[in-house]
């Protein structure tokens, strides 16, 4: 069974402040997004990795993914309280894994104190 | 374009109640999902749709029966609440499923408390 973990769980920082989220798995994954959550909303996708090494930026978010395609790292540089939300990363598996669902991680809440 | 909507946004049921959620899409996409979110855990798949016709069980199907009515629309139905089904809701669509990215678009959710 492929599974995500994420860390850290909770990350409360004040603005100006840099952060980094993780999701790990030991599976291979032929791709991985990252999704934002807020309160009361359904989740919204950021972005979508593909390539192994590959870093994408969006604005002040800074996406990247494994060499090995097994993990990613979502940063923020100078956070905003506009930031403020739960970051889920998700990951369709490869080979047999390739079912085409995705499979999330438990997520990450993010709180930017002004 | 609303993307995809989901009704009714919040519900309270007793426990054997049965109730049923409604999800449609207006992307013309050809697979459908519903998620529940718990504390802690992430979104984890209920059921899903790959194509008008088609259904399968995902993670955590037990208690659970859907129904994809056309290529718009994909319900949920409770036959027999529990609190244990207490939860948030969230239906999503995609372009199709075996698609290499599969991006994944998401209602709003439907916030359920079973007592």
């Amino acid at each position: 069974t492929q599974l995500l973990e994420q860390s850290p769980q909770f990350l409360s920082i004040q603005e100006g402040e840099n952060l980094t989220v993780y999701c790990n798995s030991s599976s291979v994954f032929s791709s991985l997004q990252w999704y934002r959550q807020e309160p009361g909303e359904g989740p919204v996708l950021l972005v979508t990795v593909v390539t192994g090494g590959e870093v994408k930026k969006l604005k002040r978010l800074t996406f990247q993914f494994g060499d090995a395609r097994k993990d990613s790292s979502l940063h923020i540089t100078a956070a905003q309280p506009g930031d403020t939300g739960l970051y889920l990363c998700a990951g369709s598996g490869t080979g047999s894994s390739n079912t085409g669902k995705l499979i999330f991680g438990q997520g990450t809440t993010l709180q930017v104190k002004p | 374009n609303a993307g995809v909507t989901q009704t009714p946004k919040f519900q309270v049921l007793k426990t054997g109640q049965s109730m049923t959620l409604q999800c449609a899409q207006d992307m013309n996409h050809n697979s459908m999902y519903w998620y529940r979110q718990d504390p802690g855990m992430g979104l984890r798949l209920i059921y899903y749709s790959a194509s008008e016709g088609t259904t399968d069980k995902g993670e955590v199907p037990n208690g659970y029966n859907v129904s994809r009515l056309n290529k718009r629309e994909f319900s949920l139905r409770l036959e027999s609440a529990a609190p244990s089904q207490t939860s948030v809701y969230f239906c999503a669509s995609s372009a199709r499923l075996y698609f290499a990215y599969n991006e994944q678009f998401f209602g709003p959710g439907t916030r359920l408390t079973v007592l």
